[in-house]
């Protein structure tokens, strides 16, 4: 129990241009889902937060314009990097929460690596 | 804001060896959880505490909640080679069944490495 996974498990992009990653729980509702960029040898830094069908919350110096959340349904919620640049690739990593004693935990998915040329 | 201070940075051992890791904080956590990243992977929660003084086991592994809610150690006991990767405390001051809405706060990680 508890799967999540990614679309893709990794992408190349050229610079300028928006990248979509799916993240999907699979076997349980995610009420909460959060996304997590990580650098080579570093831990997790969360960049956002999402409630199925709110706005997502930011952490402080992540910019919502560029990264696009959407949680449309309680499986599913989608992170666009919009009009990406070389910074921008990392390891993209979301993080999903549901209900009930066993899944009102964080599952992680196995990441998107991201590399934008 | 909270952080949480997890050591060793790194540790190579050899396999059949027990480990030893742990986090601490200046801050109190009504939660703390361990997890382990493969390389390229997301990470894979291992165990989870609730409650100050809890000691839970997962195989050969086992954790404890501190009694001070500011620690918590893992051990993993006759490491093998799959033992190896990331290994990263995760504390919250939300508690469980609460709706968990804190933050995961986490640690910098510990990277084993086990000699076959």
């Amino acid at each position: 129990g508890a799967v999540v996974s990614q679309h893709p498990s990794w992408v190349i992009c050229k610079s300028g241009t928006s990248v979509k990653i799916e993240c999907r729980s699979l076997d349980f509702q995610a009420t909460t889902m959060f996304w997590y960029r990580q650098f080579p040898k570093q831990s997790l830094m969360l960049m956002a937060t999402s409630n199925e069908g709110s706005k997502a919350t930011y952490e402080q110096g992540v910019e919502k314009d560029k990264f696009l959340i959407n949680h449309a349904s309680l499986t599913l919620s989608t992170l666009t990097v919009t009009s990406a640049h070389p910074e921008d690739s990392s390891f993209y990593i979301c993080s999903a929460r549901g209900s009930g004693y066993i899944y009102n935990e964080q599952f992680f998915g196995p990441g998107t690596r991201l590399t934008v040329l | 804001g909270q952080q949480l201070n997890q050591s060793p940075q790194s540790m190579f051992i050899q396999e059949g060896e027990d480990v030893s890791m742990n986090c601490t904080s200046s801050s109190i956590f009504n939660t703390w959880l361990w997890y382990k990243q493969d390389p390229g992977e997301g990470p894979v929660l291992l165990i989870a505490l609730y409650k100050a003084g809890e000691l839970t086991s997962n195989g050969r592994l086992t954790a404890q909640f501190g009694i001070t809610r500011k620690d918590s150690f893992l051990n993993i006991s006759a490491s093998i080679p799959s033992d190896v990767g990331i290994y990263f405390c995760a504390g919250r001051t939300s508690t469980h069944g609460s709706g968990n809405t804190g933050k995961l706060i986490f640690g910098q990680g510990t990277t084993l490495q086990v000699k076959p």
